[in-house]
């Protein structure tokens, strides 16, 4: 089946503008995740998903960020009044965790990232 | 103190040689490790992961880890061009399914 994808691939906004991001992850994969990297930068860990639950939202800079995720499928990254720090790239991932797996449960498998400008 | 660090580089070794990449944690607890590799302008890619202490090969890839001195290196054997990348060390928080990641370590095969 297909890799993760990411919707938009690029996105352009204006200082203040709210913007959406999509990720669909690998069907079946109960472990969803965003993160940003800022240019020649690490992964930031944003958020993770069990299911359509976030039992990790420690990551999100601010409250001008938030996500969700229906069910065991498609999650949408939402920031508010975008600011110019903003700008980076967002990557979603997916991993097929169950309860008691591990190893080749926990390879995070990445889409293509959101390449997001806040001008 | 970072939770996970890594010495950004570049490092760079020339065709051939044993490339050798660290990586330092600071969750004494932490169990899960794991190095992706991330091409320029492309998402990252997991290359190895390891739960226990000592060696772990994969090919030309040896993944070590030492828990007591809280590091995980990866040896990259007979370098070649096509490894030149940046090398991300994650390490997964316990009791959690949230993984810290490194800044990374950029190297670079000299041909």
């Amino acid at each position: 089946g297909a890799g993760v994808s990411q919707s938009p691939s690029n996105k352009v906004t204006e200082k203040g503008k709210d913007v959406e991001l999509r990720c669909d992850p690998i069907s079946g994969h109960t472990a969803l995740y965003w993160y940003r990297q800022r240019l020649g930068q690490g992964l930031e860990f944003l958020i993770y998903f069990q299911g359509n639950s976030a039992p990790d939202k420690s990551g999100l800079p601010s409250d001008r960020f938030s996500a969700e995720r229906t069910g065991e499928s498609v999650s949408t990254l939402t920031i508010q009044r975008t600011q110019q720090e903003d700008s980076a790239v967002y990557l979603c991932a997916s991993s097929l965790i169950k309860s008691g797996t591990r190893k080749k449960g926990e390879t995070q498998y990445f889409g293509p990232g959101t390449r997001l400008l806040v001008l | 103190q970072k939770e996970v660090e890594q010495n950004s580089g570049p490092l760079s070794v020339p065709e051939g040689a044993i490339a050798s990449l660290n990586c330092t944690y600071s969750d004494r607890v932490s169990q899960s490790f794991f190095w992706y590799r991330q091409y320029s302008g492309k998402s990252p890619e997991l290359i190895m992961s390891i739960y226990s202490n000592g060696d772990k090969e994969d090919g030309r890839f040896t993944a070590q880890l030492n828990k007591a001195s809280q590091y995980v290196s990866l040896l990259i054997r007979d370098s070649q061009p096509s490894d030149s990348a940046t090398y991300l060390c994650a390490v997964r928080t316990p009791g959690t399914y949230k993984y810290i990641f490194g800044t990374g370590t950029r190297l670079k095969v000299l041909a």
